[in-house]
């Protein structure tokens, strides 16, 4: 059963750059695509974006201006970067193991708020 | 962009009595590789959303038979044939034909 463990600050400030790390366990990431979600509180979903194992990505093109997805298949992580956040960035953000065509597994998900 | 709506957004059930979610789309999801990519998640209170139903009808693993999914185009549903006091929570369909969209969310509580 692979598992996903997201890890990174819960506290970012206006204008800077928010930084997630997913640990994948229990399976190689090297297989798959890997996809960032996230929720602001007590509202609904947003696809951020996905990277397959080899590199190529996909981004949600509200956001593509401002997001990188990137992989470390040598750490079994994969991670996510948004630039320039405000306080519309706050929420839950989730990583999750992707069919490529819908989510199989998700981590637990942490929350990031943005404030000064 | 897709957009997704659902419908109801609220549904109060009773113990044992079907529910169903109705989830519409602007566009036809049929991807020009003649699949659907409708999926049906569901997320209880504080937990992460799991997968339940894949292109429009399949069952996810241990996904309980209670569950269907139906629809074709820009019409779907959800249906649970008895409900269960663990089916409560928020259910999402999402679109992955063109990129990925959700609905809003149906919310299903007990009466």
């Amino acid at each position: 059963q692979v598992q996903l463990q997201e890890s990174g600050p819960g506290l970012v400030k206006p204008s800077e750059t928010l930084s997630l790390t997913c640990t994948v366990s229990g399976g190689s990431i090297s297989s798959y695509y890997w996809s960032w979600i996230r929720q602001p509180p007590g509202k609904g979903l947003e696809w951020i974006g996905y990277i397959y194992y080899s590199g190529s990505t996909n981004y949600n093109p509200s956001l593509k201006s401002r997001v990188t997805i990137s992989v470390d298949t040598s750490k079994n992580q994969f991670s996510l970067k948004l630039s320039s956040v405000t306080a519309a960035d706050t929420a839950v953000y989730y990583c999750a193991r992707d069919h490529g065509d819908y989510p199989l597994d998700w981590g637990q998900g942490t929350l990031v708020t943005v404030s000064s | 962009d897709i957009v997704m709506t659902q419908t109801p957004l609220s549904s109060p059930v009773t113990l044992g009595q079907p529910a169903s979610i109705s989830c519409r789309s602007s566009q036809s999801l049929v991807h020009s590789d003649g699949n659907t990519y409708l999926s049906w998640l569901q997320q209880r209170p504080g937990q992460p959303p799991r997968l339940l139903i894949y292109k429009i009808s399949n069952r996810f693993s241990g996904v309980p038979d209670r569950f269907s999914g139906s629809g074709a185009g820009t019409d779907f549903t959800l249906k649970i044939s008895r409900v269960e006091a663990e089916d409560v929570g928020v259910y999402y369909c999402m679109q992955a034909t063109q990129f990925r969209t959700f609905g809003q969310g149906t919310k299903v509580e007990i009466k």
